[in-house]
Formats: C-alpha cells, structure tokens, sequence
C-alpha cells in the first residue's frame, strides 16, 4: 500500500517560514492535499491539487509537489497556525484514501 | 449551507456492532462519492470507507474489510457505517467526508462521533 511520511513536528518562531514535507514514492505524479486540524475540531482542506487554495484559506498558505516530496509552505507565521497539518492523496490502483501521518507545527 | 452531521457513536464492548449516520444538507447528496475517515484519540487520520454516487461502489481500508459495510440512502440524504466483530483500536472519531466535485479531497467534514470500544 501506498505510503505517506511526514515529520512529527516542526517548530517555527511568529513571522518566519515553516517548510512541512510529506514523502512518497513518486508523490509528484499524484496530487496531494494539505489539512490543517486544531485540537478538536475536525480537519479543514487548505490546499487541493498540490496548489490551490480553497475559498477563505489566506495566500500565506502555499503548496508544491515534486519528485517524492510535496510540500506545504505557511509563510509569515501566526499563532493561529498552530495545529496538526496531513498531506493526502488517492492511490488510484488501490482505489484508496491515503493520509499523511501528520505534523504537529508549533509556533515559538 | 452544506453541512454533514454523524449520529449513532457510543460505547460498545469488544465483538459488538453499531451503526453510524451521517446526514447531508445544503448539496445534492446523490451527486457525490462519500467517504468515512477515523482518528484514534492522539493519533491520525485513518481513511476508513468510501462509496461511489449512486451506491453501486464501494471501497474498504484493509484494517476494516470484512467487518465494516458502507451505505447510503439518497433519499434521505444519509449516509451510514454498520461496523460489526468491533475491536479495541477501531476506537476512534469518525468523521463523515464530502470530496470537492471530482477532486479527491475532503473540503466539507462533520463534526465527528465517537465510538468506544471496550469491556
């Protein structure tokens, strides 16, 4: 089955740039989604088809997808980023869902 | 506005079997593919089960095949999970999930209901 690999954590001081990167066996032929879910809520898509940005999610928030890397990219930022973010793609050959095992991004 | 709301978690002992809805508002349910996705508390998320429009497909994780069946009623915009031979690590949330059109991922979530399964 296909496998997705996320670094547990990532820490990042308020106004500076936090790299999240979600690996995969030729991940860059897929396309990958990004969730953002804080304590207890339920996750909320921000990034779709490795780039683009819902309605209401801040252009801070950046996606690219490339090789056996994908990655998130929240710029300039904010207390409120704080939270778990999982990667995501379709496994078309198993017909299956497939989550990241997450980050926990801590702002400094 | 496009809502989903899960109803039927509880605590249920090991070996047991529940049921869970998932009611939709605010889109044209039959138009779309739904999916269940779960969390044990403290982990991940855990794609669960999907099913296609009209019902006439379905698709089950691994951990999950042969004891899980996935459902729906158009008719009354519900969608539901039977979970059967229920084990401790099926304790979880489960969310409901609705794709963005053809795109394969999630943009609308329920809030979530909570299976517990112990003795």
């Amino acid at each position: 089955s296909y496998v997705l690999t996320q670094p547990p954590s990532v820490s990042v001081a308020p106004g500076k740039t936090a790299r999240i990167t979600c690996g995969g066996n030729n991940i860059g032929s897929k396309s990958v989604h990004w969730y953002q879910q804080k304590p207890g809520q339920a996750p909320v898509l921000v990034i779709y088809d490795d780039s683009d940005r819902p309605s209401g999610i801040p252009e801070r928030l950046s996606g690219s997808n490339s090789g056996n890397t994908a990655t998130l990219t929240i710029s300039r930022v904010e207390a409120g980023d704080e939270a778990d973010y999982y990667c995501q793609v379709w496994d078309s050959s198993s017909d299956h869902y497939v989550f990241g095992t997450g980050t926990k991004v801590t702002v400094l | 506005e496009v809502q989903l709301l899960e109803s039927g978690g509880g605590l249920v002992q090991p070996g047991g079997s529940l049921r869970l809805s998932c009611a939709a508002s605010g889109f044209t349910f039959s138009s779309y593919a739904m999916s269940w996705v779960r969390q044990a508390p403290g982990k991940g998320l855990e794609w669960v089960s999907g099913i296609s429009g009209s019902g006439g497909s379905t698709y089950y994780a691994d951990s999950v095949k042969g004891r899980f069946t996935i459902s729906r009623d158009n008719s009354k915009n519900t969608l539901y999970l039977q979970m059967s031979s229920l084990r401790a690590e099926d304790t979880a949330v489960y969310y409901c999930a609705k794709p963005v059109g053809v795109v394969h991922a999630f943009d609308i979530w329920g809030q979530g209901t909570m299976v517990t399964v112990s003795s």
